[in-house]
């Protein structure tokens, strides 16, 4: 079983959808949290920190569930320039370790 | 403007043949890494280091080898002895190594000939 696992997808959904994404881990010791944007052939971007109290950037809102041990990335009113890889990352300490999740693929239709 | 620079964009490699990726940074950050990424797969980290004339092996280190003699610059070379070099290679700086999230360059692309 890998440390981090994501659905890979692809979700499909029309311009203006909401859509969230689920990453499981499984290591209890994992400290931090982030959610990462890739477009094709290019670099990750951060697109936010999650925050154990649950965070919100415009459109996005991040939430952490550590008795459940996933984060949770919702996209509300969806545009086409939203339709990216959609990477969770993980960090924890004891041993540096920083795990990428393979990434969810979202497609955004007009 | 600040950021991380690699070049080349796109590299080919003969048979037998080491070949080296910049990787420069001027975030003033401490912590350098260097990624592989396979199509459809997760990145999988190569090397790291966390200040000057450190680094430490990550997962997939065989055939790799690295060098942090500034701040600034965590050169990776690709050895013959990789023999699947074929990839898209990321650089990444953060802060620490704590908590901080990683920014990355824009990326190399190596191919085999």
């Amino acid at each position: 079983r890998k440390e981090v696992e994501q659905d890979p997808g692809p979700f499909n959904v029309p311009e203006g959808a909401t859509v969230a994404f689920n990453c499981t881990y499984s290591n209890s010791a994992s400290q931090s949290f982030f959610w990462y944007r890739q477009d094709c052939r290019k670099e990750p971007k951060l697109l936010m920190s999650v925050y154990s109290s649950g965070n919100e950037d415009g459109r996005f809102t991040a939430q952490l569930n550590r008795a459940s041990q996933y984060i949770s990335l919702l996209i509300r009113d969806s545009k086409l320039s939203d339709s990216a890889t959609y990477l969770c990352v993980v960090h924890r300490t004891g041993g540096f370790k920083t795990i990428f999740g393979a990434g969810t693929r979202l497609f955004v239709k007009a | 403007d600040g950021g991380i620079t690699q070049s080349p964009k796109y590299l080919f490699r003969k048979e037998g043949q080491n070949v080296t990726l910049s990787c420069e940074q001027n975030l003033n950050h401490d912590a350098m890494y260097w990624y592989r990424q396979d199509p459809g797969q997760g990145l999988r980290l190569i090397y790291y280091s966390q200040i000057v004339n450190d680094f430490q092996k990550g997962d997939i280190a065989e055939g790799y080898s690295v060098s942090r003699e500034k701040k600034e610059s965590f050169p990776l070379t690709v050895t013959s002895a990789q023999k699947n070099p074929t990839a898209f290679y990321l650089c990444a700086s953060s802060i620490g190594t704590g908590n901080q999230p990683q920014h990355f360059g824009d990326g190399t692309r190596l191919s085999i000939l």
